[in-house]
Order: C-alpha cells, then structure tokens, then sequence
C-alpha cells in the first residue's frame, strides 16, 4: 500500500538550513505537501508542489521533488527558533498519506 | 475569521460513553475529513465527506459515525468510548476532493478515563 516515511529528527542551530528529507511509494501522486505542526495546535500548511514541477520557492522555504525517486525534501533557511516543530511530508493520490512527522529542533 | 473550527477543544469523560465532536468550515469548501492522531503524532484519516456524501471510510469501528447535515460541518460521533479512543482529532476541509490542500482545525483532545 502507499507508504510516506521521513526522519523522525532534526536537529539545527539558529541560523543554519534546515533540510528535510521524505519518501514515498505512490507513483500516482498528484499532489505533495508540507505541514508544520506546533505543540497543541493543528497542522498549517507550510507549502505544496504538484507532481509534474521539480522545485518551488516560497520565501525562506524550497521544496525539491525527485519523481524519478519518489523523494522530496524541505529546505528552511535561515533557520530561526520558531521554525521549532514537527514537519509532516504528506502526498495525494487517491487519499491523502501522511508521513509520521520529523522534529525539529533548533539551538540558539 | 476562524477558518476550520471544532468543538469541543477538550473532552475527558469515562470509558462507556457517547460524545460528539462538531466541526465547521467557513472556507466554502467542498470537502471535509476527519483525522486520528494518536500518542506518536501518527495521523490516519478516518473518514471524508464530498458535498455531504461519504467518498473515504477508513477501517474503523463501527462506534464512530460521522454526520454531515450541510457541506460546512462535519460532525463525529463515538459511541462505547474505549481506552484506546484517547488521541486528537482532526477536522479539515479542502476545495475539492482531487487534492487541493487540506486545512485543518485545531483538534480535539480526547481522554478516556
């Protein structure tokens, strides 16, 4: 069945990029998403990239899609103590797979 | 301005019984989910309404029935509450069921005492 796996860590320090990384099996995704989730609150949509592009900039946040590997990565730069959450990689083919979340940790 | 609400924000109550959690989207969305998220941030969709019709019913028990009077709510309810019921649960919405991203609420904590 579809799967999405990432790292469950991160670790940073304040100023530096932050990339991370996911993997998934579906090769009919249409859709694949990032989301940041903060202690006590929902998932907020950090970004999104539909499967035909390869990359997409939104200020401090890239997003790179190998389709070929089935990967796709976040970069954060700049990053700063607020960017402290966990990141869930998500794609979209008949339902909507989320992956178990990477913890970022940044040190100041 | 609350885009995807759900109510209540806490619920603890005791194993055996029924509750209800209520869900609302102002967004114009047609579509609307309900999300798990269990002790170790592991979110499994659960079930999703299309203009009030079911498209996703996840393997669930058959204690949980979702209710969608109107596109704009989506409401859960859990009959038999059990221990293993304790998680948070997420409502959202997107504009269609094709893939638009999803937006979500701030969840429902749910403790079975």
């Amino acid at each position: 069945g579809e799967d999405v796996e990432q790292s469950l860590f991160l670790s940073v320090r304040e100023g530096d990029s932050s990339v991370i990384n996911c993997t998934y099996t579906d090769s009919s995704s249409t859709y694949l998403y990032w989301y940041k989730q903060e202690p006590g609150a929902g998932l907020q949509l950090l970004t999104y990239i539909f499967s035909n592009m390869d990359m997409k900039q939104d200020q401090r946040l890239t997003v790179l899609l190998n389709k070929k590997d089935k990967h796709l990565s976040l970069r954060i730069a700049d990053t700063q103590t607020g960017d402290s959450a966990i990141y869930f990689c998500a794609e979209r083919g008949f339902k909507t797979i989320f992956g178990a979340g990477t913890r970022l940790f940044v040190k100041a | 301005d609350t885009a995807v609400s759900q109510t209540p924000k806490y619920l603890v109550t005791q194993m055996g019984n029924d509750k209800s959690i209520k869900c609302e989207q102002n967004l114009g969305h047609d579509t609307m989910y309900w999300y798990k998220q269990d002790s170790k941030k592991f979110l499994k969709i659960m079930f999703s309404y299309n203009n009030k019709e079911l498209i996703i019913n996840e393997t669930v028990p058959n204690r949980f029935s979702p209710k969608s009077p109107d596109k704009a709510h989506l409401n859960l309810h859990i009959n038999s509450l059990e221990l293993g019921d304790s998680a948070v649960y997420f409502c959202a919405s997107s504009q269609d069921s094709e893939g638009q991203p999803q937006h979500f609420g701030d969840g429902t904590r749910l403790s079975i005492l």
